[in-house]
C-alpha cells in the first residue's frame, strides 16, 4: 500500500527559528495536505497543494508540492509558542470514488523559549 | 452545527466486550471518515462513506470492526470482542461531498479507546 516517509520525526528549536520538514513518497498523489494536531484534538488542515510544482503559503506557514508528485515540504519562519504540535503530511488520491487520505507519521516541533 | 462531534471523548473498556462511538458531521456534509491513530502515529484510514453507503471497507483491521451510517449523518463505529491491540484514537471527518480534488476533510476531536 501507499506509505508516506515523514522527516524529522521530531524537532527541538529555540523560539523564533525558522523549521523545515518534508515528505517522501514512492506513490504518486494529486493532492498534498498539511495537517497540525493539538494534545486531545483531530488534525487541522494548514495548507493544501492541488499542483505538482505549486508553492503556497498561509501566513508564516509556506509548502510545496514537488515536481515529481511523489513529495512536499513544509517550512515554518520565525517560530512561536503556539506552533508547538505535531505536524503530519497527507497525500490524498481517489480509490473508489473516495479522496483517500494517507498519511505521514508526523512531526513533533517542541520550541524552547 | 459547529464541527465534527465525537462520543464519548474517552472509553475505557475491559478485553472482550463490544464498544461503540459516534461521529456526528458537520451539517450538510455528504462524506464522512473513519481513521484510527495509534499513540505517536499518522492516521490509519479504516472506512468512508458516501450519503449511507460505504463503498470502500478496505481499511477495516479485522472483521470485528463495523460500521453504519443512517440518515446521511450520523455514523457509529462498533467494536465487537475488543483487544488490546485496539487502543488508540478513533477519529472521525467530514468533507462536503467526495471524489472531488479539494474537497477538505474536517476532522473531530477523536475518542481515546483503551482496551484493559
Amino acid at each position: 500500500g501507499q506509505q508516506l516517509n515523514q522527516s524529522p520525526q521530531s524537532m527541538f528549536i529555540q523560539e523564533g527559528e525558522d523549521v523545515s520538514m518534508n515528505c517522501t513518497s514512492s506513490s504518486i498523489f494529486n493532492t498534498w495536505l498539511w495537517y497540525k494536531q493539538d494534545p486531545g484534538e483531530g488534525p487541522v488542515l494548514l495548507i493544501a497543494l492541488y499542483k505538482a510544482g505549486e508553492l503556497t503559503s498561509n501566513g508564516r506557514l509556506t509548502a510545496q508540492f514537488g515536481t515529481t508528485r511523489k513529495d512536499s515540504f513544509l517550512n515554518i519562519s520565525a517560530s512561536i509558542p503556539s506552533d508547538v504540535g505535531i505536524y503530519f503530511c497527507a497525500g490524498q488520491l481517489l480509490i473508489q470514488g473516495a479522496q483517500k487520505l494517507v498519511f505521514g507519521q508526523g512531526t513533533r516541533l517542541t520550541i524552547n523559549p | 452545527g459547529a464541527g465534527v462531534s465525537q462520543s464519548p471523548s474517552n472509553k475505557v473498556t475491559e478485553k472482550g466486550k463490544d464498544v461503540e462511538l459516534r461521529c456526528d458531521p458537520i451539517s450538510g456534509h455528504t462524506a464522512l471518515y473513519w481513521y484510527r491513530q495509534s499513540l505517536g502515529q499518522g492516521l490509519e484510514f479504516l472506512i468512508y462513506f458516501q450519503g449511507n453507503s460505504a463503498p470502500d471497507k478496505s481499511g477495516l483491521p479485522s472483521d470485528r470492526f463495523s460500521a453504519e451510517r443512517t440518515g446521511g449523518s450520523v455514523s457509529t463505529l462498533t467494536i465487537q470482542r475488543t483487544q488490546q491491540e485496539d487502543s488508540a484514537v478513533y477519529l472521525c471527518a467530514s468533507s462536503l461531498v467526495s471524489g472531488r480534488a479539494g474537497d477538505t476533510q474536517y476532522f473531530g476531536p477523536g475518542t481515546r479507546l483503551t482496551v484493559l
